[in-house]
C-alpha cells in the first residue's frame, strides 16, 4: 500500500516570495509522482510529474519539483510566487503512471499582495 | 477536447433518499475513475472502470454505492439510502492507459445530505 504525506495544510507566503510544499510518500514499489493543483472553484489539474529520468521536473508557469528517493520526497517550489498561485496543491503517487492515484491531504497556499 | 464533464455540479438531497451522478469522460479515454474529497482532505479513491469493466473497487465504497459504466463511454454512481457521511465532492476523472498518460479531472458534483 501507498500512502502521502503533506506535511502544511496551509502555507501563507507574499506575493514574489519563494515558496516550498512538502511531500513525503511511503510505498513498497516503485512509484510515480505527480503535483495536482485546484484552484477556486475548479477542478483539479495536472501540474508536473516524475516517471523516470532527471530528478527534476518543471511545469510551464515556473514550478519544479525534485524526486529524492533515498528521502522519499518530492518536494515543490515556486522561487517567485504570484498572486494567481492561490490554490490547493495535492501531492499524488501512482504504480503506474495511468493507474489509479493515492493522494496526500493537499496544501492550501495563500499568496498575499 | 472538450475536458471531463459532471453533472449536476450540486447536489442538495434529504438523507434516506437516492441520488445518481453521470460523469462524461474525455472521448478517446477509456480509463475511469471515481474519487471523493470531503472538506480539507484530498480525493480518496472509490473505484475505477477500464471500458465497461469495473476492474477495482475501495473499501470505502459500501453497498450503497454502485458505479456503472454500461457502454464503455459515460458513467453513472449512484448512492442509495443517504446518509450525512455521504456529504463530499465526488470527483470523475479519466484517462487513456499509455504509459505517461495523466488523469484528468472534472469539476465535481459537490453532495450535500441534509
Amino acid at each position: 500500500a501507498q500512502s502521502v504525506t503533506q506535511l502544511d495544510s496551509q502555507v501563507p507566503v507574499f506575493e514574489e516570495a519563494p515558496v516550498e510544499l512538502r511531500c513525503n510518500y511511503s510505498s513498497s514499489v516503485s512509484v510515480y509522482l505527480f503535483w495536482y493543483v485546484q484552484y477556486p472553484n475548479q477542478g483539479l489539474q495536472l501540474l508536473l510529474k516524475y516517471l523516470s529520468g532527471s530528478t527534476l521536473v518543471e511545469s510551464i508557469n515556473g514550478f519544479e519539483a525534485e524526486f529524492n528517493k533515498s528521502q522519499t520526497s518530492f518536494h515543490l517550489r515556486k522561487p517567485s510566487v504570484h498572486i494567481s498561485d492561490t490554490a490547493e496543491y495535492f501531492c499524488a503517487v501512482s504504480r503506474s503512471a495511468g493507474n489509479k492515484l493515492t493522494f496526500g491531504g493537499g496544501t492550501r497556499v495563500l499568496v498575499k499582495p | 477536447d472538450t475536458g471531463v464533464s459532471q453533472n449536476p455540479r450540486h447536489k442538495i438531497t434529504k438523507r434516506g433518499q437516492n441520488v445518481t451522478f453521470r460523469c462524461d469522460p474525455i472521448s478517446e479515454h477509456n480509463r475511469l475513475y471515481w474519487y471523493r474529497q470531503t472538506l480539507g482532505q484530498g480525493p480518496e479513491f472509490l473505484t475505477y472502470f477500464q471500458n465497461e469493466a469495473q476492474l477495482e473497487k475501495s473499501r470505502l465504497l459500501s453497498d450503497r454505492f454502485s458505479a456503472e459504466r454500461p457502454k464503455g463511454s459515460f458513467s453513472t454512481l449512484e448512492i442509495q439510502r443517504t446518509e450525512q457521511g455521504d456529504s463530499a465532492m465526488y470527483l470523475c476523472a479519466s484517462s487513456t492507459d499509455t504509459y505517461n498518460s495523466p488523469l484528468h479531472f472534472g469539476n465535481g458534483t459537490r453532495l450535500t445530505v441534509t
